[in-house]
């Protein structure tokens, strides 16, 4: 079973605009993390966020962690057509033998 | 892209036979995993291995074994392949136990079982 779900499932924006995506799990974590993957490739690590942090940054992402409401949420603030990819939130819990469970990913597409 | 290298990058085969994944890295990474990719599912762990010759199986290990003889080679065998099988497989590895869930995947294998 997913631990993880993202929200939305797809996502059109245009250049410029910021793209916001949601993912909720169901299970207390030690860390959540998203993965971007293009089209035919491989997941590429994007950002960690731990159990105790609520907010982090990283060039043009901003995660947050809201453990209370076990979601978190990813924005890329002025997008570009580059960033078109599917991205994926996955969990870091206890309760899943601390193994990775990554959610069904949201898939963005940036019009230029 | 981390040194992780998949072959075949792409295999149709057909049900009953058996076949072999393999997994490259340069990393020298401790830990290794292989996930399938299906629409709807997300990625699922099959198996995983924090050593030579230590493995353990993940949420979907069912029809599916490894090996790991060397460092830098995880094999994925599939002893007599189904349908429900075809996929896109992900080789993936992580570096050590503090940073066991920061993981670079490969680029994938996509197999398709007739």
């Amino acid at each position: 079973s997913q631990q993880g779900e993202e929200d939305p499932q797809a996502l059109s924006i245009q250049e410029g605009e910021n793209a916001t995506m949601n993912c909720s799990y169901k299970t207390s974590i030690n860390n959540l993390q998203w993965y971007r993957q293009n089209s035919g490739r491989g997941l590429v690590h994007l950002i960690l966020i731990r159990s105790n942090e609520r907010e982090k940054h990283s060039g043009r992402l901003r995660v947050t962690l809201d453990t209370s409401k076990k979601s978190s949420s990813l924005l890329i603030t002025a997008s570009r057509a580059a960033d078109t990819a599917s991205y994926f939130c996955a969990t870091d819990a206890r309760a899943a033998g601390n193994k990775l469970t990554f959610g069904g990913g949201t898939r963005v597409l940036v019009k230029p | 892209d981390a040194g992780i290298t998949q072959s075949p990058r792409h295999k149709v085969t057909e049900t009953g036979t058996p076949v072999t994944l393999r997994c490259h890295q340069t990393e020298n990474h401790r830990y290794m995993y292989w996930y399938r990719q299906d629409p709807g599912h997300g990625l699922r762990l099959i198996h995983y291995s924090y050593g030579v010759k230590d493995t353990d199986k993940g949420e979907v290990s069912d029809g599916y074994s490894v090996s790991r003889s060397k460092t830098e080679d995880f094999l994925l065998t599939l002893e007599s392949a189904t349908s429900s099988q075809t996929s896109v497989y992900f080789c993936a590895i992580s570096e050590s136990r503090e940073r066991i869930n920061e993981q670079f995947f490969g680029p994938g294998t996509r197999l398709t079982v007739l």
